[in-house]
């Protein structure tokens, strides 16, 4: 079963407008984390920002927030006032324990941005 | 500072041909993990290093693939016999989070990437 849902492949946005990219996540463990990574076409993953579960506040890193809805189980990224430099593959990720113990991340099959002149 | 390293860059094999691929984490970071990445997916796991220990491997696809840390730094990542699905990106990341106990820092708990080695095999 899928983990992590980005059911948007690609999305474009008008520069300096704020966009929103969608994460939905199943888990059954109260104890998890979950992250943002930007790809551009370079290919370096590029930590963006970071929810742990037990986060009231929901997270905000410079332009960058995350809607975190727990009770729905999404991670909604949004950009504010976006830019050129935006344009990239965007990836939803969680971290939860395995059952080797390791803490790896588990993606979601990315959304692409494009950022409109 | 400097960030997490990959060499080569990128690596043309022919079919049947062994492939090593280096990663040099974050200096003191703990944990190192390799993923795959196919072309237009995201990453997926592959193995998981705590300092010089390999303590989960369960994403390795077959016993092709082999991974060492020998001094809980640099790892390397080597395919055997290279087949032509192996061709994909190949990840590096490190973190400064150990398995035991929770965490929940941003610090502790995010994982670095390297810029990936772009394996094609022929």
């Amino acid at each position: 079963a899928q983990k992590i849902t980005q059911t948007q492949p690609g999305m474009f946005v008008q520069e300096k407008e704020a966009v929103t990219l969608d994460c939905t996540y199943d888990t059954s463990d109260q104890s998890y984390g979950l992250f943002w990574y930007k790809q551009p076409s370079s290919g370096e993953m590029i930590f963006l920002i970071y929810q742990g579960s037990y986060d009231e506040q929901n997270a905000t890193e410079g332009r960058y927030s995350l809607n975190f809805q727990k009770a729905r189980k999404s991670a909604n990224l949004v950009i504010s006032a976006s830019q050129l430099g935006d344009s990239a593959m965007y990836f939803c990720a969680m971290r939860e324990p395995s059952g080797a113990g390791s803490y790896q991340l588990t993606f979601g099959k990315g959304t692409k941005l494009s950022v409109i002149p | 500072g400097a960030g997490v390293s990959q060499s080569p860059r990128y690596k043309v094999a022919k079919r049947g041909q062994d492939v090593a691929l280096r990663c040099d984490p974050i200096s003191g970071h703990v944990s190192l993990f390799w993923y795959q990445q196919a072309l237009g997916q995201g990453p997926e796991f592959l193995t998981y290093f705590q300092n010089e220990a390999q303590l989960d491997k369960s994403g390795l696809p077959s016993d092709r693939f082999f991974a060492e840390r020998p001094e809980g730094s640099v790892s390397t990542l080597k395919i055997q016999r290279t087949q032509q699905e192996d061709s994909a990106v190949y990840l590096c990341a490190s973190s400064p989070r150990t398995r035991q106990g929770s965490s929940g820092s941003r610090r502790r708990e995010t994982q670095y990437f390297g810029p990936g080695t772009r394996l094609l095999v022929l």
